[in-house]
């Protein structure tokens, strides 16, 4: 059975800071692997998408980066605004159709 | 091009009643999941839908069930409503067993009171 951990589990950083979420897998027989973003009440936004294939992938201000063997991804966050305050959550697919969730990271940025 | 939709955004209900949720997945999606998280939680796998059948099915009571439509939209339906399922309802649709990834709804708060 997947399970996914996620390191810290809250994270209060000063605007302008770079900073690494971190994500583990116990079962490294994944498709792909994907970040998403929530605000508080909210749905999920999709950030960075990783198949399993790849090492990482960057958006904007955003770098993920995935190694299958150890377990392992992390979420880079360049030069952290206030508006990038939110929940950060990692899902593996490991196939069967479904997604396994960490309980995810909740960001505070601060002017 | 439209996401995935969800409605209603906000329902509340009685213990004991039964509740629908609906979901209308991103256009050229043809599977839809359904998931529940509690307040503090990650998001828990309820079950998927895929050509009108239930394709795997989380670890939730048969209590839950649901259908999909042949336009790919999709009910998700809850019976004898336990407190304990109060709780944020999130649809997401995809292509196969997401390969290019998931689409998530902006969800369905339910409340049970």
């Amino acid at each position: 059975k997947q399970e996914v951990t996620q390191i810290p589990a809250a994270l209060s950083v000063p605007e302008g800071e770079n900073l690494v979420l971190n994500c583990s897998f116990t079962d490294s027989a994944i498709y792909n692997l994907q970040w998403f973003r929530q605000d508080p009440g909210k749905g999920l936004t999709s950030l960075l998408l990783i198949q399993s294939s790849q090492r990482e992938q960057t958006s904007g201000r955003l770098n993920a980066s995935l190694d299958k063997s150890s377990g392992r991804s992390t979420l880079y966050i360049a030069a952290s605004q206030p508006g990038d305050s939110a929940t950060y959550l990692c899902a593996v697919n490991s196939g069967y159709s479904t997604l396994t969730f960490g309980k995810g990271t909740m960001l505070l940025v601060s002017p | 091009d439209a996401g995935v939709t969800q409605s209603p955004t906000h329902l509340i209900k009685t213990r004991g009643q039964q509740v629908t949720l609906r979901c209308s997945p991103k256009s050229g999606h043809d599977t839809v999941s359904w998931y529940q998280q509690a307040l503090g939680q990650g998001p828990q796998f309820i079950f998927q839908y895929y050509e009108e059948e239930e394709r795997q099915r989380g670890n939730f009571p048969d209590r839950f069930s649901g259908h999909q439509f042949p336009n790919y939209s999709s009910e998700l339906n809850v019976n004898a409503l336990l407190l304990g399922d109060s709780a944020l309802y999130l649809c997401a649709s995809s292509l196969w067993e997401g390969s290019y990834g998931y689409t998530f709804g902006s969800g369905t708060r339910l409340t049970v009171v």
